[in-house]
C-alpha cells in the first residue's frame, strides 16, 4: 500500500533552514499525482505549504512563497521541502502527503508528521 | 482569499446520536470540497472527496453534502471511534485552506 514517511531534523535555531525529506513507498511519484508539504501548528488546523509534480512544477502558498522550496527526487522517489529563515511561529508537526484528482483534488495519503520545534 | 469556517468548534454527543458540522465558504468554491478526520497523535484522513464521495474504507455512517459556500457533514450514530477533530477543506486548482476544526466529543 502507498506509504509516505518525513525525515528531518526535528530541532532548529531561530533563522536556520529547514531541510525535510519524504520518501514514498508503494507508488511512483512519476504519474498524475502531486506531492505536497502540510504543517499543522500546536492545537491549530492544517495549513498548505507547497506542491510538486514529477516534471518539478510546483505551486506555494502565497503567504510562505518567499521563503519555500519543494523540489523532487524521481531517482529515490523522494520528495523535499526548504523552509528559510525559521522562527518560533514555524513550530508545527510537518506532514507530507499525496494529492490525487479523482473529480476535484483532495490529499488521500498523508505521512505520520514530523515535529519540528525551533528554539535557541 | 478564500476563508473557511466550521460550526460548531466543539460538540458533546451521545452514542448513536446524529451529528452534524457546518462548514462554510467565504466566496462560492463550487464542488471543491473536502473532509478529513483528525485523532490525538495522528495525521488527517480522508473521509469525503469531491463534497460527498466516500473515500475507499470509510465507514458508511459518514455521509455529506452542500454546494457554492455551504457545506454539511454527518456523522448518522456517534460511535465512540468517531471521537476526533473535524476538518473541511477547500481544494481548488491548487489547495485551500482548511476549516479550524469540530472536535467531537462523546457526552
Amino acid at each position: 500500500q502507498v506509504q509516505l514517511r518525513e525525515s528531518g531534523p526535528g530541532l532548529l535555531k531561530p533563522s536556520e533552514t529547514l531541510s525535510l525529506t519524504c520518501t514514498v513507498s508503494g507508488d511512483s511519484i512519476v504519474g498524475s499525482d502531486w506531492w505536497n508539504w502540510v504543517r499543522q501548528p500546536p492545537g491549530k488546523g492544517p495549513e498548505w505549504i507547497g506542491e510538486v509534480f514529477h516534471t518539478g512544477a510546483t505551486n506555494y502558498n502565497s503567504s510562505l512563497s518567499s521563503r519555500v522550496t519543494v523540489s523532487i527526487d524521481k531517482s529515490r522517489n523522494q520528495f523535499s521541502l526548504k523552509m528559510t529563515s525559521m522562527t518560533a511561529a514555524d513550530a508545527a508537526v510537518y506532514y507530507c502527503a499525496r494529492a490525487r484528482r479523482r473529480v476535484g483534488w483532495s490529499f488521500d495519503h498523508w505521512g505520520q508528521g514530523t515535529p519540528v520545534t525551533v528554539s535557541s | 482569499d478564500i476563508q473557511m469556517t466550521q460550526s460548531p468548534s466543539s460538540l458533546s454527543a451521545s452514542v448513536g446520536d446524529r451529528v452534524t458540522i457546518i462548514c462554510q465558504a467565504s466566496q462560492d468554491i463550487g464542488g471543491s470540497l473536502n473532509w478529513y478526520q483528525q485523532k490525538p497523535g495522528s495525521a488527517p484522513r480522508l473521509l469525503i472527496y469531491d463534497v460527498s464521495s466516500l473515500q475507499t474504507e470509510v465507514t458508511s455512517r459518514f455521509t455529506a453534502s452542500g454546494s457554492g459556500t455551504h457545506f454539511t457533514f454527518t456523522i448518522s450514530s456517534l460511535q465512540p471511534e468517531d471521537v476526533a477533530t473535524y476538518y473541511c477543506q477547500q481544494y481548488g486548482r491548487v489547495p485551500g485552506p482548511f476549516g479550524p476544526g469540530t472536535k467531537v466529543d462523546i457526552k
